[in-house]
Order: C-alpha cells, then structure tokens, then sequence
C-alpha cells in the first residue's frame, strides 16, 4: 500500500512565527487532504488538495503529484493553531493517513 | 456545511459486552468509514461502506462488523468487546467521486473497555 512521511514529527513555535509541514507520499493519488486535530479529537478539513495550490487565510498548501509531496505553510501563527497535522493520501475514496505532526505554539 | 454525528462522545463498557456505535451524516454521501485512532499508530481504516448494504474490509477489520441500512447511517459493531478495542474511534463520510472525494469526519468516540 502507499507509505505517507510526514516531517517534521514535532514542531514548537513561537506565536507569530512560519512553519512549513511536509508530506511525501510513495506512489501516484488523486486524494490528497490536510486535517487539523484539535484537542478534543475532531479533524477539521484544512484542504483537499491532490495538486496544485490552495489558500485559506493563513493557511497555504502545495502539492506537486509528480514529485509525491506535500507541503503545509502556516504563517503568523497562533496559540490556536496547536494540535496534530495529519496529511492523508490515496486512490478515490480510500485515504492512507501519515503519522501527524504535533505543533506546539508557544505565546 | 457538511455535517457528520456520531451517538456518543465517551463510552464505557465491560469486556464481553455488544457495542453499538452510530453515525449519521446530512449531506447524501455515498461512502461512509469507520476508523480507529491509537498513540503511535495513527489512524487506521476498519470498515467503509460504499453504498447501502455494501461493505468492504478495511486495514483492521477483525473484531468488528458494520451495518448500513440506510444511506445516511453506517453502524459499528463490536460483537464481544475486548481490552484491546479501547480506542478512539473515528467516523467519516465522503461523495461517490467527481469533482471530489474529499472525506469529513465526525468528533470521535471514545471507547473504554475495562
């Protein structure tokens, strides 16, 4: 099945600062989304994003299907935007998750 | 907006019981998942349903079985629950396909087995 590698595993920063999260993923897909998990469990859908690029806010995404990536951009981030960032990947319906990044946002 | 329920937030149960969990979504959505969350080993898919009555084994599917009888709700079932099924237990719904497969989740069960 696919594999989904995403980096980096933890990240804490400072509010205000950028990050860039990434996903590299080990065959072709036409699905591809970005999930934030907040405290209490739920994801919430950040993108749905198989190429090219999207933004929402302070949120940007990039996927390059031809080189099997992803990349997350946050940018001025907030104490809110604490939690897991999971990128999942696959063919139609079926999604294979990565193992989450865990930001930390320090006021 | 899309919007998936699932019946129970926090569920304790007794090992050997039957454990019905539920979810519902509003948006006429073919498909419909069922995954489990654990520490260390994200999320993994149990079952998905991609039409009323169809079912297809998923990652980890030994231990459950699922029910679909109407389109808008997918069922889990954990015929005799163990302590290894303590889990959190995710729920989702996506279309049939074009222009998007995107999938959207409901806000979790998390299931005690003691």
């Amino acid at each position: 099945g696919i594999q989904v590698e995403q980096s980096p595993p933890d990240l804490i920063l400072q509010e205000g600062a950028n990050s860039t999260l990434r996903c590299n993923f080990s065959d072709s897909v036409n699905n591809l989304q970005w999930f934030h998990q907040n405290p209490w469990g739920q994801l919430i859908n950040l993108f749905y994003i198989p190429s090219g690029t999207k933004q929402n806010g302070r949120l940007s995404a990039t996927t390059v299907a031809t080189e099997r990536y992803s990349l997350l951009y946050i940018s001025s981030s907030q104490t809110t935007d604490s939690g897991v960032y999971f990128c999942a990947v696959g063919s139609n319906y079926k999604l294979t998750f990565g193992k989450g990044t865990l930001l930390t946002v320090n006021p | 907006d899309v919007k998936v329920t699932q019946s129970s937030r926090y569920l304790v149960k007794r090992t050997g019981e039957k454990v019905f969990l539920e979810c519902v979504q509003d948006m006429d959505h073919e498909n419909m998942f069922w995954y489990r969350q654990d520490p260390g080993l994200g999320l993994r898919l149990i079952y998905f349903s991609y039409d009323v009555k169809m079912k297809e084994k998923g990652d980890i599917p030994e231990g459950y079985s699922v029910s679909r009888e109407k389109k808008e709700r997918f069922s889990l079932i954990l015929e005799s629950a163990s302590t290894n099924q303590t889990s959190m237990y995710l729920c989702a719904s996506s279309p049939e396909g074009h222009p998007s497969y995107e999938q959207y989740f409901g806000p979790g069960t998390r299931l005690t087995v003691t």
